[in-house]
């Protein structure tokens, strides 16, 4: 299995651009989360998603949105790019606790890294 | 509210000494806890977990950490430092949060091996 699937890695961006970060995970798993890492602030989840068609604000939602049509699909938007928003996404997956498969909890992407000019 | 928190934002260890990160959080309920390391350009890698079952946890690279409800703590520590240890750690707590499950993470202790 791939996991969870991030693209593109690197991506730099000028102010007031839009984009769309892709989270693809094969695992089935109905929660999807977005976070967004910042030199010594840890991750700070931004977005998250219970299943297709629910998705919900974390801590730090300014500044972007979400869609989950599909149970393997989590994309994040960015419609006006501002330097604040340079940082490292990661978006992650699980399934739910007690499940068979839940031995790990979290799966994260391998992140990609935006900076905004 | 729930809530991690790694004591020191960088720790230095020599290569063969005992390397100990320090986390402690704030739940109301029993939480599931974790520990996660990060390689430098890399993403987040699992290290080891607790999840109610043996307080004294094990995990890969010879990593253990200790769960204590008593003093709300999950330190994690290695006995002997290998310079491929040097990496970030990230400590976290999985709690419901308005009916779903998040991870809430510390802010992460950058791990640094001398010679």
């Amino acid at each position: 299995n791939a996991g969870v699937t991030q693209t593109p890695k690197f991506r730099i961006l000028k102010i007031g651009q839009s984009m769309t970060l892709q989270c693809t995970q094969d695992m089935n798993h109905n929660y999807m989360y977005w976070y967004r890492q910042d030199p010594g602030m840890g991750l700070k989840l931004i977005y998250y998603s219970v299943g297709a068609g629910i998705t919900d604000k974390g801590e730090v939602p300014n500044g972007y949105n979400v869609s989950r049509s599909t149970t393997e699909d989590f994309p994040l938007r960015l419609e006006l790019a501002a330097p604040s928003q340079t940082s490292v996404y990661f978006c992650a997956s699980r399934t739910p606790w007690g499940n068979r498969l839940s031995s790990d909890g979290y799966t994260f992407g391998s992140g990609t890294r935006l900076t905004v000019v | 509210a729930q809530s991690v928190t790694q004591l020191g934002s960088h720790v230095s260890v020599s290569e063969g000494a005992l390397v100990l990160l320090r986390c402690n959080y704030s739940s109301s309920v029993p939480p599931y806890l974790f520990w996660y390391v990060q390689y430098p350009n890399q993403g987040l890698q699992l290290l080891l977990k607790y999840t109610s079952a043996a307080t004294l946890v094990k995990g890969i690279n010879g990593f253990e950490a200790e769960f204590k409800k008593s003093e709300t703590s999950f330190h994690l520590t290695k006995p002997s430092a290998h310079m491929s240890d040097a990496a970030e750690y990230f400590c976290a707590v999985s709690v419901r949060i308005q009916g779903a499950q998040k991870l809430v993470f510390g802010q992460g202790t950058r791990l640094t091996i001398n010679p």
